[in-house]
């Protein structure tokens, strides 16, 4: 079965930093783009950051670009998005997603057919 | 980055009818356009995908149509468990953007 796991959300002060991981597994994970998607409590679904299979195209949502860094090892099946900077405003339930087509380089590879069930990051002093 | 308008914000209907969702980009996007679902507590499943094509295992009673720049998703005979939250997703061009989601209440 396709599977993602998310990590390392919690508690963080602002100004903060945290690095959130999402473990993947039953796919040819170096394939596929993968994306984070937040949910602020109460709110929306709000794309934050994409990244290729090779890891060497990475793209933002201008509320997070210049504080968010996305990363793959792909040897270790992982995807990762490190967040400094930290503002109450960054604070909401992280979903790691799985382009639906491989391969895609620059533009998407289709749907997010793939979630994890989310990480909760909390900025707050 | 591309804006995507989704409408109504939400919407009250009761078992059985049919319902109609809207999303418009703010530019064309060819049928680069997916639909999702989401249930408190729960993360957000994909329903529909290149704006008219049913993902597998989702109900027939799920359609969509649309191209370019407007897009809708129609649920007909709704049943108990379609109560939730909608989304469209446009994944024409990054930065991927959502629509501002329509919940769907019982009447």
């Amino acid at each position: 079965d396709v599977q993602l796991l998310e990590s390392g959300g919690g508690l963080v002060q602002p100004g903060g930093s945290v690095r959130l991981s999402c473990a993947a597994s039953g796919f040819t994970f170096s394939v596929y783009a993968m994306n984070w998607v937040r949910q602020a409590p109460g709110k929306g679904l709000e794309w934050v950051s994409g990244v290729s299979g090779s890891g060497g195209r990475t793209y933002y949502a201008d509320s997070v670009k210049g504080r968010f860094t996305i990363s793959r090892d792909n040897p270790m099946n992982t995807l990762y998005l490190e967040m400094n900077s930290l503002r109450a405003d960054d604070t909401a339930l992280y979903y790691c997603a799985k382009d639906r087509i491989g391969g895609s380089y620059y533009s998407p590879g289709g749907p997010l057919h793939i979630w994890g069930q989310g990480t909760m990051v909390t900025v707050s002093s | 980055a591309i804006q995507m308008t989704q409408s109504p914000s939400s919407l009250s209907a009761s078992v059985g009818d049919s319902v109609t969702i809207t999303c418009r980009a703010s530019q064309g996007i060819r049928n680069d356009l997916g639909w999702y679902q989401q249930k408190p507590g729960k993360a957000p499943k994909l329903l529909i995908y290149t704006a008219s094509t049913l993902e597998s295992g989702v109900p027939s009673r799920f359609s969509g149509s649309g191209s370019d720049t407007d897009f809708t998703l129609t649920i007909t005979s709704l049943q108990p468990e379609d109560f939730a939250t909608y989304y469209c997703l446009q994944d024409y061009l990054y930065p991927r953007t959502f629509g501002q989601g329509t919940k769907v209440e019982i009447k």
